[in-house]
């Protein structure tokens, strides 16, 4: 079983949607939880990051993390075309460590 | 400054060829990192440098390596390359960590083609 679990898409929405984004991992020992966006033929940028349970908010992102289910999430409020990417989930046991990423969700916004 | 550069942005070899990558950086961060990126994968950890020494090897091929010659600079060296290396390459950097820091900023990438 892999660490981080990640469904790819591709996934498609009309501008204004909200998107949902998810990852499941099993190891436990996770404290930290990253979103990435990473747009075509470009390196990772990193979106925001969590500690432990909870919701984190940043303009149109929304992060949460469910410990108790092993499951954490991204929303994206009023979907625009530029959010157009790739999202990369990535998780780390301490501030430090290894970090285990999904293999991305690819989407797309259209007009 | 929040960016990382990376130069080439493309990079086109022979298996018999020997070339560099750049990453540049002027964040005052002491941890530098390369990565592998396969086509619909996630990015693969190679190398750490923390305070401009190695820390992290990840069991890559000699062909590749490393090089921190300042806070500021990694190079990538790149011998005898073989196609299935093909892939993008990105650098990035942040405060030093045991491993991996948390906030980490990436670089573009190389987009390199081995022939």
């Amino acid at each position: 079983q892999k660490e981080v679990e990640q469904d790819p898409g591709p996934l498609s929405v009309p501008e204004g949607a909200i998107v949902s984004l998810n990852c499941t991992y099993s190891n436990s020992a996770f404290q930290y939880f990253m979103w990435y966006r990473q747009y075509s033929r470009k390196g990772p940028e990193l979106l925001m990051y969590t500690y432990s349970s909870g919701n984190k908010e940043d303009g149109r992102f929304t992060a949460q993390v469910d410990k108790s289910s092993k499951y954490i999430s991204l929303f994206i409020r009023d979907s625009q075309p530029s959010d157009s990417a790739t999202y990369l989930c990535a998780m780390s046991a301490f501030t430090g460590n290894q970090f285990y990423f999904g293999t991305g969700t690819s989407l797309t916004v259209i007009p | 400054d929040t960016e990382v550069t990376q130069t080439p942005k493309h990079l086109v070899m022979g298996m018999t060829n020997k070339k560099s990558l750049k990453c540049e950086q002027h964040m005052g961060h002491r941890a530098m990192y390369w990565y592998k990126q396969k086509a619909k994968k996630p990015p693969e950890l190679m190398f750490v440098y923390s305070y401009e020494k190695l820390s992290i090897n990840e069991s890559v091929p000699s062909r590749f390596s490393p090089e921190c010659p300042n806070s500021s600079l990694l190079n990538l060296h790149l011998h005898a390359l073989q196609p299935e290396d093909s892939a993008l390459y990105l650098c990035a950097s942040s405060q030093p960590a045991r491993r991996q820091g948390i906030e980490q900023f990436f670089g573009p990438g190389t987009r390199l083609t081995v022939l």
